[in-house]
C-alpha cells in the first residue's frame, strides 16, 4: 500500500519556539493532505486540509496563524507550530488522500 | 450531530480468544465506514472499508460487519494475538461536499490489550 512518512517522529522544544513537521507521500502524488491532532485517549481531530498550490482550509477553532501549513509540492506538506506553548503538546498526524486516507506514523510534540 | 460512538472503551482478553468491538454512528449523509488499527505512538492503518451496500468484509482474522439501517458496525477479531494489542478506531466518511475528502468522523477508539 501507499506509504506516508512524517519527520521528525518526535520533538521536544522550549516554549516560544517554532517547530516544523513534514509529511511526505513516498510513492504517490497527493494533491490533498490532512493534518490531525490527537490528545491522549482522544480521537483524531482534523485541524486543516492542505491543498497543493493553494491555501490550506482550517477547521473551526484552529488558529491559522499559529499552525502554518505549506503544501509546496505534490508529495510534501509541512505544518509549522509557531510560538509553541505547553498546551500545543500533542500527537500530530498527517494523511494523504489516494482513494482512501493513508496516515503517517505521527509526530509527538512536547513543549516544555 | 455527526458522531461515532465506540464500545467498549477498553478491553482485555487472553491470547487466542475472540472479541468483538462495536461502533454506532449518526453520520449523514453516509459514504463509507472504515476500521483502523492504531498502535501506540503510530498512525492509524486501515483494516477494512465498507460502503452502504456491504454487510460483511474480512481481512485475515478481522471481520467487519455493517448494518446501514441501524447504523451499527462491528469488528470481530478471531484467535487474537499479542500483536493485536492496539487501539481500533471506527471512522465514518460523510459524502463529499464540494469534492473534499476530508470529511471523516472519528470514534475515540477501543483500546484492546491481549494478554499471554
Amino acid at each position: 500500500g501507499a506509504v506516508v512518512s512524517q519527520h521528525p517522529s518526535w520533538v521536544i522544544c522550549k516554549s516560544g519556539t517554532s517547530v516544523k513537521i513534514e509529511c511526505r507521500s513516498l510513492d504517490f502524488q497527493a494533491t490533498t493532505m490532512f493534518w490531525y491532532r490527537q490528545f491522549p485517549k482522544q480521537s483524531l481531530m482534523l485541524m486543516a486540509t492542505s491543498n497543493e498550490g493553494s491555501k490550506a482550509t482550517y477547521e473551526q477553532g484552529v488558529e491559522k496563524d499559529k499552525f502554518l501549513i505549506n503544501h509546496a509540492s505534490l508529495t510534501l506538506s509541512t505544518l509549522t507550530v509557531t510560538s509553541a506553548h505547553p498546551e500545543d503538546s500533542s500527537f500530530y498526524i498527517c494523511s494523504a488522500w489516494q482513494g482512501i486516507h493513508f496516515f503517517g506514523p505521527g509526530t509527538r510534540l512536547t513543549v516544555l | 450531530k455527526n458522531q461515532v460512538e465506540q464500545s467498549p472503551q477498553s478491553l482485555i482478553i487472553l491470547e487466542g480468544k475472540n472479541c468483538t468491538l462495536q461502533c454506532n454512528y449518526t453520520v449523514s449523509p453516509f459514504s463509507n465506514l472504515r476500521w483502523y488499527k492504531q498502535d501506540t505512538g503510530r498512525g492509524p492503518v486501515s483494516l477494512t472499508i465498507m460502503t452502504f451496500s456491504e454487510n460483511t468484509k474480512s481481512n485475515g482474522r478481522y471481520t467487519a460487519t455493517l448494518d446501514a439501517d441501524t447504523k451499527q458496525s462491528s469488528l470481530h477479531i478471531t484467535a487474537s494475538q499479542l500483536s493485536d494489542s492496539a487501539s481500533y478506531i471506527c471512522v465514518v466518511t460523510r459524502s463529499n461536499y464540494g469534492g473534499s475528502q476530508g470529511n471523516l468522523i472519528f470514534g475515540k477508539g477501543t483500546k484492546l490489550s491481549v494478554k499471554p
